[in-house]
């Protein structure tokens, strides 16, 4: 692995609560993303940065913002959770374009 | 648009049997491609990746895929399989260059009966 730690590992949350997941990493990798994995839907990138304040969307975005103020720390925020955002979100590093992509463990998310 | 398909939501092999699980791409042009491993409850893991060259790539656990080009695809294949790979496997892709933005499939179960 590439000393990738995610927190909060499992949160249950309210609907309309903010919410804000961690992702740290120890290998000085360019890039960091955020995905969800939901059933039937394999994994889908919701943010990724290319660089230390450099964001960009993916393809399920609405509803969810990011934030990189350091290399090793990639952070993602729920502003209002909603229940179609239970989920379990992984967070990925990379190092370079022909590197190998590297997964976190996972955060278990649930919107009541 | 750019897509990845994985037409077999389930398999089941019979331990000692051979495995194909069968990955198709939409891109622009020919993408990086990566197959992925997850066991339940665990992150995934990268069992193989092809950038350029020889076709056939060889990934860890015994695993390899061919990338064939005139039918934009990028099958997994072991030759017999183990009760300890049964797990979920992904196809991915990824622009050569620009915004490095993985795609996935949306996945292929394996379940191996003993």
């Amino acid at each position: 692995d590439a000393g990738i730690t995610q927190s909060p590992r499992h949160k249950v949350t309210e609907t309309g609560t903010p919410v804000t997941l961690r992702c740290h990493q120890t290998e000085n990798h360019r890039y960091m993303y955020w995905y969800r994995q939901d059933p039937g839907h394999g994994l889908r990138l919701i943010h990724y940065s290319y660089g230390v304040k450099d964001t960009d969307k993916g393809e399920v975005s609405d509803g969810y913002s990011v934030s990189r103020s350091k290399t090793e720390d990639f952070l993602l925020t729920l502003e209002s959770a909603t229940s179609s955002q239970t989920s379990v979100y992984f967070c990925a590093t990379l190092a370079g374009p022909t590197d190998t992509q590297y997964f976190g463990p996972g955060t278990r998310l649930t919107v009541l | 648009a750019q897509s990845v398909t994985q037409p077999d939501i389930h398999i089941t092999v019979s331990e000692g049997a051979s495995l194909e699980l069968r990955c198709n791409y939409s891109y622009g042009a020919t993408p990086y491609l990566f197959w992925y491993v997850q066991s339940p409850g665990q992150g995934l893991q990268l069992l193989l990746k092809y950038f350029s060259g020889d076709t056939l790539v060889q990934g860890i656990k015994g695993f390899e895929a061919e990338f064939k080009r005139s039918q934009s695809s990028f099958n997994l294949r072991k030759p017999s399989v183990h009760w300890s790979d049964a797990a979920e496997y992904f196809c991915a892709v990824a622009p050569t260059s620009g915004t490095y933005k993985y795609i996935f499939g949306t996945g292929t179960r394996l379940k191996v009966l003993a």
